[in-house]
Parts: C-alpha cells; sequence; structure tokens
C-alpha cells in the first residue's frame, strides 16, 4: 500500500464548476500538507500549504485536512479552463511524498 | 528572481551507457531534493542534501545512482549503466532549510532506450 493515495482521475468539468480533489495518507507523522498544480511537461507548483489539520482559503481554492481521517481535500470554486492541469497532493516530514496526481480538464 | 534550474531538458541515451543530470538551485538555498517521476505518478523521492552532505539518500534505487553537491549549490545526478527502467522525469528541488517550501525546477526528461 501507497503511503499516499490520490485518484488519478480523469476529471473534465464544465467551466464554473466545483472540483473536488482528495487524497488519504497512512503516516500520522505528517504534519505539513500541500497541493501542487503542474502543467504538462512542466514542474510541479506549490498552491496551497496547510499546517496540521484546518482549512485554508486562498481565492478560488480551499484546502482541508483531517488529520484524525487522514483525510485531505481541495475544492477549485468557479472552474477556469486554465486549471486544466494534473493536481498532486504531498506530505511532508521534511521530504515530500506525493499522491499519484489526478488529472483535471475544465470545458470551456 | 531566477527559479530551479536543471540541464538539460531532455536527454535520449543507450542502455549501459552513463548519464548526468544537473540542477542549479535558487541562490541561497540550503536545502535540495532530487524526486524521479514516471509517466502517470507522482514525483517519488531520492536524496536530500543540506549543504553539501546528503542528509539522505534512501529514496536512491540502487548503486547505479549518486548524487552530489560539492560546493554546497550546484548538484549532479549520476547514473551508471542505465536501463530502460530509468527513463522517467528528474525533477529538483530546492528550499532555504528542511522545513520550508520547496521550489521545483521543470525537470529532465530521460529517455533510455
Amino acid at each position: 500500500q501507497k503511503e499516499v493515495e490520490q485518484d488519478p482521475g480523469p476529471l473534465s468539468v464544465p467551466e464554473g464548476a466545483i472540483v473536488s480533489l482528495n487524497c488519504t495518507y497512512s503516516n500520522s507523522a505528517f504534519q505539513y500538507f500541500m497541493w501542487y498544480r503542474q502543467y504538462s511537461r512542466k514542474g510541479p507548483e506549490l498552491l496551497m500549504y496547510t499546517y496540521s489539520s484546518g482549512n485554508k482559503e486562498d481565492g478560488r481554492f480551499t484546502a482541508q485536512v483531517d488529520k484524525s481521517s487522514k483525510y485531505i481535500s481541495l475544492f477549485i470554486r468557479d472552474s477556469q479552463p486554465s486549471d486544466s492541469a494534473t493536481y498532486l497532493c504531498a506530505m511532508r516530514d521534511y521530504k515530500l511524498s506525493f499522491g499519484a496526481g489526478t488529472t483535471v480538464t475544465v470545458r470551456a | 528572481g531566477a527559479g530551479v534550474s536543471q540541464t538539460p531538458s531532455n536527454k535520449v541515451t543507450e542502455k549501459g551507457k552513463y548519464v548526468e543530470l544537473r540542477c542549479d538551485p535558487i541562490s541561497g538555498h540550503t536545502a535540495l531534493y532530487w524526486y524521479r517521476q514516471s509517466l502517470g505518478q507522482g514525483p517519488e523521492f531520492l536524496i536530500y542534501f543540506q549543504g553539501t552532505g546528503a542528509a539522505d539518500d534512501s529514496g536512491l534505487p540502487n548503486d547505479r545512482f549518486f548524487a552530489v553537491r560539492p560546493e554546497g549549490s550546484v548538484s549532479t545526478l549520476k547514473i551508471q549503466r542505465t536501463e530502460r527502467g530509468d527513463s522517467a522525469v528528474y525533477l529538483c528541488a530546492s528550499s532555504y532549510g528542511a522545513t520550508d517550501t520547496q521550489y521545483f525546477g521543470p525537470g529532465t526528461r530521460l529517455t533510455v532506450l
């Protein structure tokens, strides 16, 4: 079993829809939780960063962490075609452990 | 300022050959990481440098893989006797310290024929 599980999708939604992404993990020592966005043939770029449990909002993006369930989520509101990318959850002690990534397509 | 840069962007080699992949981190970042990303997968940790020393090389798959960072800045990942299974995108990331945000380079796409 992988340390971080993420449904690879793909996920296709119409423009303006809410995109819901999630990951589960097994290592209870993880304290830092991140979402990275990766465009084709590019390196991952940090989108959201959360320490421990709770919610964090940044514009159209909301990240949630539930450590008791070992479950993290990312919500994208009012999705745009420019949001089409692969979204990777990641968590760490110091090195990052990534999920497989979910490929999202937002249709205009 | 400049981000993390990696060269070459693409490398095609033949099975059994030796390759070197270079990473130039963000200036002032003391921590440097190498990850490997296979098609359809998330990046997997290979090795972590704090300064010049490899603080954790537990992700290196076998002794054909080796990395150095002699002056605490640029790092080189070296792969001997390449195998087709080594084909992947090799990503480098750097951060100020071990608990700070990691910034990724664009990666080197390695293809072993």
